[in-house]
């Protein structure tokens, strides 16, 4: 089992580019998530996705957008890079919302100039 | 959101027993409390999770008080490979999605 797949692993972007963060689950589940982490820092989410069709804002959600295409996929979109938006990304499901284990994925990292 | 409390870092030699603690005094009735391992260019990975008392798998024990304003991840027999930094997340029970990952605890194992 793969488990959770981010594509690509590393990005490169210059200012003003877009770009989206896909992520796939094999483990059928429902919810997923979309976290981001600084250096020396922990994660914050940016969305989540309770189950299929529903998208939720988490802590820091502006500048992205999010899609959930179906429950295996779930992508991240940036229309318009900044700098400040510089970190690894990290894509997690779990069988649902309540207190069940969250599993991850190996990070994109993004670095826009 | 309840937030958490970690020490920043922790050190320790190979064969003993590891403590970390996390306070998390506004917890709420339905919170739970998950703890999380993660290794450098990885992802986080669970480790353990509990409500009150003690709960014990195959890698580690936590503790929880009573009154559940603080918790403790205990690994036993560290090795090398421990070294790691370890997340304590508070978990609402319906709602994950209202969960906050600390700045966790990097443990350091040395030989």
């Amino acid at each position: 089992n793969a488990g959770v797949t981010q594509t690509p692993k590393f990005q490169v972007l210059k200012t003003g580019q877009s770009m989206t963060l896909q992520c796939a689950q094999d483990m059928n589940h429902n919810s997923m998530y979309w976290y981001r982490q600084d250096p020396g820092m922990g994660l914050r989410l940016i969305y989540y996705s309770a189950s299929e069709g529903t998208t939720d804002k988490g802590e820091v959600p502006n500048g992205y957008n999010v899609s959930r295409l179906n429950k295996r996929e779930f992508s991240l979109r940036l229309e318009s890079a900044a700098p400040s938006q510089t970190s690894v990304y990290f894509c997690a499901s779990s069988e649902g919302l309540g207190p069940q284990p969250q599993h991850f994925g190996d990070g994109t990292r993004l670095s826009i100039l | 959101l309840a937030k958490t409390t970690q020490p920043i870092s922790m050190d320790s030699y190979e064969g003993q027993e590891v403590n970390i603690t996390c306070s998390h005094n506004n917890i709420a009735t339905n919170d739970y409390i998950t703890w999380y391992q993660q290794f450098p260019s990885q992802g986080p990975r669970f480790i353990i999770q509990g409500y009150k008392t003690k709960v014990t798998n195959e890698v580690a024990s936590l503790f929880i008080p009573a009154d559940r304003k603080s918790s403790t991840l205990s690994l036993p027999r560290v090795s090398l490979s421990d070294t790691a930094v370890y997340y304590c997340l508070v978990v609402f029970n319906t709602n994950a999605g209202k969960s906050t990952f600390g700045d966790g605890t990097t443990l350091t194992v040395k030989p």
